[in-house]
């Protein structure tokens, strides 16, 4: 079956440092990877996706590459801000899941000034 | 503003009750899921409608059972509360076809005691 293994939290930076959160996966066929964003007490809010590979999905300065010789979908910020403090998780979605998400256990994101 | 609304926001119940978490969209998607999430497991499928008039089961559907009242509403009830149903729930919609992210809802925190 479908699973997304992200890079173990929390992580703590200072402002204006790089960021950068892993995530692999292991599915079948041609999914589409999606990252998303859960600021402190909301929902979860789509951040980026990419939908074939070689494809790079970008929002609020994060970016990240649909890599599928590595099945992997890493997360980069160049320049990180206190409100980018969240919780991210990478996750999929099956060619044949009927719309179903997978979502990796996510990522605590501390950013101090 | 447009969105998936979900109550209530919070619930404290004792093992044994029963209750019913609603959800609706006002996007006029046909695709409706819930998640619950629990600490570093990210967000698990407990069951999900497709389309208006159908229902699935997810990952974790014991203890759960769903109504797709309309296309607008997916409420989730509990019948009989278990302390391992303690979590945070989300409710998503998506619209079908396409690589499409989805919306959710702020969620319910629910405690079983």
């Amino acid at each position: 079956g479908n699973s997304v293994t992200q890079m173990e939290g929390p992580v703590t930076l200072s402002e204006e440092a790089f960021l950068t959160i892993n995530c692999t996966y292991t599915a079948t066929g041609y999914p589409s990877l999606f990252w998303y964003v859960q600021y402190p007490g909301e929902g979860l809010q789509l951040l980026l996706k990419a939908t074939k590979a070689d494809d790079k999905g970008s929002n609020k300065g994060f970016e990240a590459t649909y890599r599928k010789e590595t099945t992997s979908f890493h997360l980069e910020k160049g320049s990180v801000q206190v409100s980018d403090s969240a919780v991210y998780f990478c996750a999929l979605r099956g060619g044949t899941s009927y719309g179903k998400l997978t979502f990796g256990q996510g990522t605590i994101l501390t950013v101090h000034p | 503003n447009a969105g998936v609304t979900q109550t209530p926001k919070f619930q404290v119940l004792k093992t044994g009750q029963s209750m019913t978490l609603q959800c609706a969209q006002d996007m006029n998607h046909n695709s409706m899921y819930w998640y619950r999430q629990d600490p570093g497991m990210g967000l698990r499928l407990i069951y999900y409608s497709a389309s208006e008039g159908t229902t699935d089961k997810g990952e974790v559907p014991n203890g759960y059972n769903v109504s797709r009242l309309n296309k607008r509403e997916f409420s989730l009830r509990l019948e009989s509360a278990a302390p391992s149903q303690t979590s945070v729930y989300f409710c998503a919609s998506r619209e079908t076809g396409g690589a499409y992210g989805y919306t959710f809802g702020s969620g319910t925190r629910l405690t079983v005691v």
